[in-house]
């Protein structure tokens, strides 16, 4: 069955202080994984898509990684707007379904 | 930007009532997906519809719920007897063809069951 996990449920980042997301997976073909930001009452905004290991893409301060295994959002110097929930999600072969992890709720505090 | 957008925003109802959640994918997209996120939880597909007909749908998506397209541009969920635990965020997303392409969200419907 396709899963995702996301680590840590929590961060709390003083502003400028850099850290990494993580996402692991099982699926039984990558089709691709997204990444997506939500804020509290609002629906998943698109980050990143990457398809295949070692493919890296980056916007502003982030930036996105993808092994065979896991994907992870590094961000750096964050401000207090990113503050945010991170959502991780995975697409396999022959759906268009997305599965998803339960998050990591960032803090960034001025 | 063109964005999805959904409506109404909030929804309070009765156990047992029927409720219809309408979406407005973006305009040139092709294919069109329900998810919910119960509060604390993370976001499960329901159904995804394509050429006017469900091509997938999960295990929650059973005989109380039903997806229609009326017209050209609405996308409509209805819940036909709501239970307690329909509440949730109900969120419609759209992409212009299937396979990899990225599901665009939108801001979602909060559904409360009395």
């Amino acid at each position: 069955e396709d899963q995702v996990t996301q680590s840590p449920e929590a961060l709390r980042l003083q502003e400028g202080e850099s850290s990494s997301l993580n996402c692991s997976y099982t699926v039984s073909g990558l089709r691709g994984l997204f990444w997506y930001r939500q804020d509290p009452g609002k629906g998943p905004e698109f980050l990143f898509t990457l398809y295949s290991a070692g493919e890296e893409k980056e916007k502003e301060r982030l930036k996105a990684t993808l092994t065979k295994k896991e994907s992870f959002l590094h961000i750096t110097a964050p401000k207090p707007e990113d503050s945010a929930t991170y959502l991780c999600a995975v697409q396999s072969y022959n759906t268009d379904k997305l599965i998803f992890g339960t998050g990591t709720r960032l803090q960034v505090f001025p | 930007e063109p964005e999805v957008t959904q409506t109404p925003s909030h929804q309070v109802t009765q156990m047992g009532q029927e409720v219809i959640l309408r979406c407005v994918p973006i305009s040139n997209h092709l294919y069109f997906y329900w998810y919910r996120q119960i509060l604390g939880q993370k976001v499960e597909f329901l159904v995804s519809f394509y050429n006017n007909e469900i091509s997938e749908k999960s295990e929650i998506f059973d005989d109380q719920f039903s997806v229609e397209r009326p017209d050209g541009s609405n996308f409509t969920l209805k819940i036909r007897s709501t239970k307690l635990e329909d509440s949730a965020m109900y969120f419609c997303a759209s992409v212009t063809g299937g396979g990899i392409e990225t599901q665009y969200f939108g801001p979602g419907t909060r559904l409360l069951v009395l």
